[in-house]
């Protein structure tokens, strides 16, 4: 069975900071997707980015990039020049190639501070 | 701007009374997942269906809910009887090509 880890139960970052969430997983699978959801204060699960393993090359989207490191099972994001409207929970999940259930880290709740 | 919507948005139930939750997943996407949140378990699979057909509903207590898709537009999620634990947020999603897409949930409390 597949575990995603999210060590990090609280972070802040200074508003036009950096801040890097951590996720660590454990599969024996080979092809995966990894993701990372935002559910702000409103409860809507937001994809973020998302993974595939299969790929070397670090998914981007505008301000928010991964580093992906598949022989150490870990996936963290980093969010450029943080905004306000970045506050809320931040979960790490891993999907197995087929589109089948998520299993999801138990979130990293992310505060910025203006 | 395609999206998976979710009914109700917020229910709020006494002990024993059935619940039903609704979802219509986003068009052309052939995976339905009902996900539940709490504090304490955090995000978990109740069940899922692919081409409306289900193919795991092992996170379900089986002698209270239960899941369907009567039509490709439709899933829905009912809960009877109801009890306080299961109070929660409840999500749909809609899955195509190894990415899901959520709904607003729905969020119960059992009183």
């Amino acid at each position: 069975a597949q575990t995603v880890t999210q060590s990090q139960p609280e972070m802040s970052v200074q508003e036009a900071e950096t801040v890097t969430l951590s996720c660590t997983y454990d599969t024996s699978e080979n092809n995966y997707y990894l993701f990372w959801y935002k559910q702000p204060p409103s409860r809507q699960m937001i994809l973020v980015i998302r993974q595939e393993a299969y790929k070397q090359q670090n998914a981007t989207e505008n301000r928010f990039s991964v580093n992906f490191q598949k022989a150490a099972k870990s996936f963290s994001l980093k969010i450029s020049d943080s905004q306000l409207g970045d506050t809320a929970m931040y979960f790490c999940a891993f999907g197995a190639s087929g589109n089948t259930p998520l299993v999801f880290g138990k979130g990293t709740r992310l505060s910025v501070i203006a | 701007d395609a999206r998976v919507t979710q009914t109700p948005r917020d229910k709020v139930t006494e002990m024993g009374q059935e619940v039903t939750m609704r979802c219509q997943p986003i068009l052309g996407h052939n995976t339905v997942f009902w996900y539940r949140q709490t504090m304490m378990q955090g995000l978990e699979l109740l069940a899922y269906f692919r081409n409306r057909a289900p193919l795991d509903d092992s996170g379900m207590p089986k002698d209270r809910f239960s899941a369907e898709m009567p039509d490709a537009t439709l899933a829905t999620l009912k809960i009877q009887p109801s009890e306080p634990r299961d109070s929660a947020v409840y999500f749909c999603a809609s899955g195509f090509y190894n990415e899901q897409f959520f709904g607003p949930g729905t969020r119960l409390t059992v009183l």
